[in-house]
């Protein structure tokens, strides 16, 4: 059983604190890693997707960079606003006889407090 | 937004009664998924489907079966609920099964087993 694993599993940091966090997954058979944020009472959103070993993706404040090698993707945002309030989901996908199939990870809650 | 609809929205009923929830895209995608949402899991795969009568397990497929007649419905059958089955539902699409391809997801279906 593949297993993806996020850290920490909350947060909670102040207006204008800069944060990261971490999803960790198998660095064999690597395809893909996903990135999703989810906004409470809404459903995920795409962030980013990341393929090559040492991928860097910026979308205003927040960045990822992933490292398939050791099995790690880092989840960065500067300068957090309430608004960046979600849990951010990774996905991991891989090859092997499940193709199609995604693994998502259970999530870092955010709360950015005004 | 991608044209993504659950129903029904809401639902609560008794445990050993049949239902069945029902995922609708207009997007045209040939891959669907059902997900099912709990504290502390993330989003956890039930089935999918990579095309009409194209269907395959996900990591808790006990107790679920789906059904896809059609390219933008598909459906998702719990033959006789148990407690355990209370949780949230999600659908997804996507466009293919290429490992960059994103999901978009559905409002979700809120049930809850009695």
């Amino acid at each position: 059983i593949l297993n993806v694993e996020q850290s920490p599993q909350s947060l909670h940091v102040q207006e204008g604190d800069s944060t990261n966090f971490t999803c960790s997954f198998p660095s064999s058979n690597f395809y893909a890693l996903h990135w999703y944020r989810w906004e409470t009472a809404k459903s995920p959103e795409a962030l980013f997707v990341m393929t090559l070993n040492g991928d860097e993706k910026k979308k205003g404040r927040i960045s990822a960079t992933l490292n398939t090698k050791e099995g790690y993707s880092y989840l960065y945002i500067k300068g957090s606003q309430p608004e960046d309030s979600a849990t951010y989901l990774c996905a991991f996908k891989g090859g092997g006889t499940s193709y199609d199939k995604v693994i998502f990870g259970p999530g870092t809650s955010l709360s950015v407090i005004p | 937004d991608a044209g993504i609809t659950q129903s029904p929205r809401h639902k609560v009923t008794e445990t050993g009664t049949p239902v069945t929830l029902r995922c609708h895209q207009t997007e045209n995608h040939r891959y669907m998924y059902w997900y099912r949402q709990d504290p502390g899991h993330g989003l956890r795969l039930i089935h999918y489907s990579y095309g009409v009568k194209d269907t395959d397990k996900g990591e808790v497929s006990d107790g679920y079966s789906v059904s896809r007649s059609k390219t933008e419905d598909f459906l998702l059958t719990l033959e006789s609920a148990t407690s355990s089955q209370t949780s949230v539902y999600f659908c997804a699409i996507s466009r293919g099964g290429q490992s960059t391809d994103t999901q978009y997801f559905g409002p979700g279906t809120r049930l809850t087993v009695l």
